[in-house]
């Protein structure tokens, strides 16, 4: 059965650091998610695409974050100046449609801040 | 706006019933149900649009009531491998993005 896959597992880095987390969506999906998880905690919509451009973001996706799809295959995103609450679990998601098709999500990228 | 889900976190022991409410202060066109283990993604369950229907997936099923904007997902006969937490999402016109619940952790103990 196809699935999401992301790069890598886990990532440290320094705050302050720029980060690109890469995520490769089942490939006939329409569109794409990041959502992130804090430990334990929600899981919390970052941004959604779709025909190469942002189709809504949260409050969380301010001007440190954006997303991109460098190729036919890769949606990226990347944390340009990262900080300690950024540390979370990152998960990317797609799906054929929206409304009434489910999201398949990857196995997500721990990102530690120190 | 995010759904509210309870209990919040609940014990069985293996072959009893639960039930985890999803509601919403907004109409809905539709909520998803997941089930994610420690450590792992989320995955998917089963998804009610709007019209009041009931669907099944092996011993767990759900319900969507429109009217009441709120949908409970029921897990009869529990069995070891139902742990973990469920999370609903919801989606309030078919052209948003989901917004995930709290989620309830459900522990299944022998």
């Amino acid at each position: 059965e196809p699935e999401v896959t992301q790069t890598p597992s886990h990532q440290v880095t320094q705050m302050g650091q720029e980060v690109i987390l890469r995520c490769v969506p089942i490939s006939n999906h329409l569109y794409f998610y990041w959502y992130r998880q804090i430990l334990g905690q929600k899981v919390e919509f970052l941004v959604s695409f779709y025909n190469n451009e942002i189709s809504e973001k949260s409050e969380i996706f301010d001007d440190q974050f954006s997303v991109e799809r460098p190729d036919g295959s890769n949606f990226t995103l990347k944390i340009r100046s990262t900080k300690l609450e950024d540390s979370a679990m990152y998960f990317c998601a797609s799906s054929e449609r929206r409304g009434n098709s489910p999201l398949h999500f990857g196995n997500g990228t721990r990102l530690t801040v120190t | 706006q995010q759904p509210v889900q309870s209990p919040q976190a609940v014990i069985l022991r293996e072959g009893e019933d639960a039930v985890i409410n999803c509601s919403s202060s907004k109409a809905l066109y539709s909520v998803h149900w997941y089930r994610q283990k420690h450590g792992e993604a989320p995955v998917f369950l089963m998804i009610l649009l709007k019209g009041g229907e009931q669907k099944g997936h092996e011993k767990i099923s759900a319900s969507f009531n429109e009217k009441k904007q709120q949908s409970s997902l029921y897990l009869t006969a529990s069995q070891l491998s139902y742990s973990g937490t469920y999370f609903c999402g919801t989606d309030n016109s078919g052209n948003t993005p989901l917004v995930f619940g709290k989620g309830t952790r459900l522990s299944v103990i022998a």
